[in-house]
C-alpha cells in the first residue's frame, strides 16, 4: 500500500518568507508526529497529532512554527518568517491505532528539505 | 529526560566483516527500542525494534537484544554487504514522553561497506 507521503521535496524560501509543508499520512493511521532533521542529526520531535488534535507540540521551537490537521489525515506544518536556522529535513511520520500502548511504531515519508537562503 | 548516544562514525567495513554499531539510551521508566535504516535517497526506515528486556529484534540479518542491565541495544551483522551502505539511527520510546510517544534519536552511524 502507499506509504507516507511528503510534499513538496525541496523548497528553497528567502528569509523572511512563509511556508507550508504537507504530509499525508498512511491510510487508517490515527497518530501523526512531525520532526526535524538537521545535517548530521537524529530527527528531533515537533509535534504529535492524535486524530485532529495537537496532543504534544513540546518540540516546535517557538511561535513562528506552527501545524494542522483539521480532517484528522492530512496535516501542513507552516513556518512564518522563516529564517536560515530553519533550513532542515522536516520529517513527517504516521503510526496505527495501538494495540499495546508500550507499541509504537512509526512509519516515515521521505521528508521535505528546507532551505532558507 | 529521555536520551541515545550511539557510537561516533563514519564506520567502513569490507564485504563480510562483522558489524558492531553501539548504542546506549537514558530513560524514565521502560523504553521500546528500535534501529531505524536511512539508505542514500530514502527515507527513515524500521529495520528492528524490541519492547521489553531481554528481547531480541532482528530483520536482514541484523539482531539487536535489548539489555537493561547495561541500557544498551547495539546493532550486529555477522557478514555485511554493499547493499547495507547506509545511515544507522538507534531511537527509543518510553513512557516519560507522554502520551505522544515520540521518538527520540541518537545522532546516527554512516555505515560504508566496500567490495
Amino acid at each position: 500500500g502507499a506509504g507516507v507521503s511528503q510534499t513538496p521535496s525541496n523548497k528553497v524560501t528567502e528569509k523572511g518568507k512563509y511556508v507550508e509543508l504537507r504530509c499525508d499520512p498512511i491510510s487508517g493511521h490515527t497518530a501523526l508526529y512531525w520532526y526535524r532533521q538537521s545535517l548530521g542529526q537524529g530527527p528531533e520531535f515537533l509535534i504529535y497529532f492524535q486524530g485532529t488534535g495537537a496532543a504534544d507540540d513540546s518540540g516546535l521551537p517557538n511561535d513562528r512554527f506552527f501545524a494542522v490537521r483539521p480532517e484528522g489525515s492530512v496535516s501542513t506544518l507552516k513556518i512564518q518568517r522563516t529564517e536560515r536556522g530553519d533550513s532542515a529535513v522536516y520529517l513527517c511520520a504516521s503510526s496505527p491505532p495501538r494495540v499495546d500502548p508500550w507499541e509504537n511504531t512509526q512509519y516515515f515519508g521521505p521528508g521535505t528539505r528546507l532551505t532558507v537562503l | 529526560g529521555n536520551s541515545v548516544t550511539q557510537m561516533e562514525g563514519p564506520v567502513t567495513l569490507s564485504e563480510e566483516a562483522f558489524l558492531t554499531i553501539n548504542c546506549t539510551y537514558t530513560a524514565t521508566g521502560y523504553p521500546s527500542l528500535f534501529w531505524y535504516v536511512q539508505y542514500p535517497g530514502e527515507g527513515l526506515q524500521l529495520l528492528l525494534k524490541a519492547t521489553k528486556a531481554d528481547d531480541k529484534g532482528s530483520n536482514k540479518g541484523f539482531e539487536a537484544t535489548y539489555r537493561k542491565e547495561t541500557t544498551s541495544f547495539h546493532l550486529e551483522k555477522g557478514s555485511v554487504q554493499v547493499s547495507d551502505s547506509a545511515v544507522y539511527f538507534c531511537a527509543l520510546t518510553a513512557p516519560s514522553s507522554g502520551s505522544a510517544r515520540q521518538l527520540t534519536f541518537g545522532s546516527g552511524t554512516q555505515l560504508t561497506v566496500l567490495p
